[in-house]
């Protein structure tokens, strides 16, 4: 079965410094994997994806990640904090097909200290 | 153009009641999701519909959750003699064709909470 373990409930950074959220997957299969983001009392919002090709992906608001085969990660990374990026944001894998829906870490509480 | 819209945003029943949510998804998505959002479970993927099936209800938590979509478009998520466990964000995305790679698009949700 695939799972995401996404390390630290809480990352908090100051404005401007780098922000890196780790992630890591089981996956028996080459795994799709996304990052997703939740402002409060919203839906989720992709903000990258991975599905074949280049390993760095680079999504909205100035974010990246790079899938890693050997590690069994994707931890997303912005280069500057901004305060906007307080969010809570989620690592999700699809690997049997869409019809099993995405499979979710428990996420990362972002806090951008000013 | 609209995004996937949900209703009621907020429902608050006693414990026993049948509640209704319902899902609007993107217009032309085929593929429609379900998923429970909360603090104890994270999110929790429940059903899939591909048009107006549904190959796999296992995810669904119990007998007492089902779910219909009717016209390839809105869907229903009914849970009947509601606990205090329902108590959670329900969460409904579409996607264009429902494969592995699609991207999901959600709703903003439906707060349950049972009394």
């Amino acid at each position: 079965a695939q799972s995401v373990t996404q390390l630290g409930s809480h990352v908090s950074v100051s404005e401007g410094a780098l922000v890196l959220l780790r992630c890591n997957y089981s996956s028996s299969v080459p795994p799709y994997l996304f990052w997703y983001v939740q402002y409060p009392n919203q839906g989720l919002q992709l903000l990258l994806k991975y599905t074949t090709g280049a390993t760095l992906v680079k999504g909205i608001n100035g974010f990246e990640a790079e899938f890693k085969k050997s590690e069994t990660s994707f931890h997303l990374t912005k280069p500057s904090a901004h305060m906007s990026d307080a969010a809570e944001y989620f690592c999700a894998v699809s690997d049997k097909g869409g019809a099993d829906g995405l499979t979710f870490g428990k996420g990362t509480h972002l806090i951008i200290q000013p | 153009g609209a995004g996937v819209s949900q209703s009621p945003s907020n429902k608050v029943t006693e414990k026993g009641k049948d509640v209704e949510l319902r899902c609007d998804p993107i217009s032309g998505h085929t593929a429609l999701y379900w998923y429970r959002q909360s603090l104890g479970q994270g999110l929790e993927f429940l059903i899939y519909f591909q048009g107006n099936s549904a190959p796999d209800k296992s995810g669904l938590p119990s007998d007492r959750f089902s779910a219909e979509r009717t016209g390839g478009s809105v869907s229903t998520l009914t849970i009947q003699r509601t606990q205090q466990e329902d108590s959670a964000v329900y969460l409904c995305a579409s996607s264009v064709s429902g494969t592995s790679t699609d991207t999901q698009y959600f709703g903003p949700g439906t707060r349950l909470t049972v009394l």
